[in-house]
């Protein structure tokens, strides 16, 4: 069974400075894809970015990165000089092998990060 | 660049009520997902469709029901409502199988 562990319920970081939210993922299937949301107060879910499993590189989007270490099963999302905007629950999700072309997508139970000024 | 459509953005039902709760894709996406999140937790997979076939079906109520049209959206259809089912709905699209890009979410409220 696929699983996603945040372990960090709660951070807080100073505006401007980068910060790490930390994601471990656990799943049989040889090809899957990671991906991180960001779920600001608003509630709506917005697309950060995507690593896939046999990418040689990591993801970045701007200021997100995707610190990708496949044998220790993280995904760890980077946000480098946070934005007060920056602040709202991130959610670390999974989706298996593409056995088909539409395979759902398991979330972990995020973080909530709170930029201060 | 246009994204997924829902509608309404808030319902309020009474308990035993029907609820229809509406998803238009990004265009030219063939694969809709819907989610259902309650207070303080994360999406939980409910039901999935690829060219307008149920492709993928998680916990999803036998209370609830849901299809895809021949213009590719989608409609959740929930009945006898429960006070449980007060929650926020996301539909999500994708090309594919690719990245599901999310909808802004219907916040049902089931009294």
């Amino acid at each position: 069974a696929q699983k996603i562990t945040q372990t960090q319920p709660g951070m807080f970081v100073q505006e401007k400075e980068a910060v790490t939210l930390d994601c471990t993922y656990d799943t049989s299937d040889p090809s899957y894809g990671l991906f991180w949301y960001k779920q600001p107060s608003s509630g709506e879910m917005i697309f950060l970015i995507y690593q896939g499993s046999y990418d040689q590189q990591n993801a970045t989007e701007g200021r997100y990165s995707l610190n990708f270490q496949k044998a220790r099963k993280s995904a760890n999302l980077v946000i480098s000089a946070s934005q007060l905007g920056d602040s709202a629950m991130y959610f670390c999700a999974m989706r298996g092998a593409m056995k088909t072309s539409y395979d759902k997508v398991i979330f972990g139970p995020g973080t909530s990060l709170s930029v201060i000024p | 660049a246009a994204g997924v459509i829902q509608s309404p953005r808030h319902l309020i039902k009474e308990k035993r009520e029907t609820a229809t709760l509406k998803c238009y894709p990004i265009p030219r996406h063939d694969t809709v997902y819907w989610y259902q999140q309650g207070p303080g937790q994360d999406p939980q997979f409910l039901i999935s469709f690829y060219e307008k076939m149920q492709s993928d079906k998680g916990s999803i109520p036998d209370r609830f029901s849901a299809q895809q049209f021949s213009d590719y959206h989608s409609e959740l259809n929930m009945s006898s409502l429960e006070l449980g089912d007060s929650a926020l709905y996301f539909c999500a699209s994708s090309l594919a199988g690719d990245t599901q890009y999310f909808g802004p979410g219907t916040r049902l409220t089931v009294l």
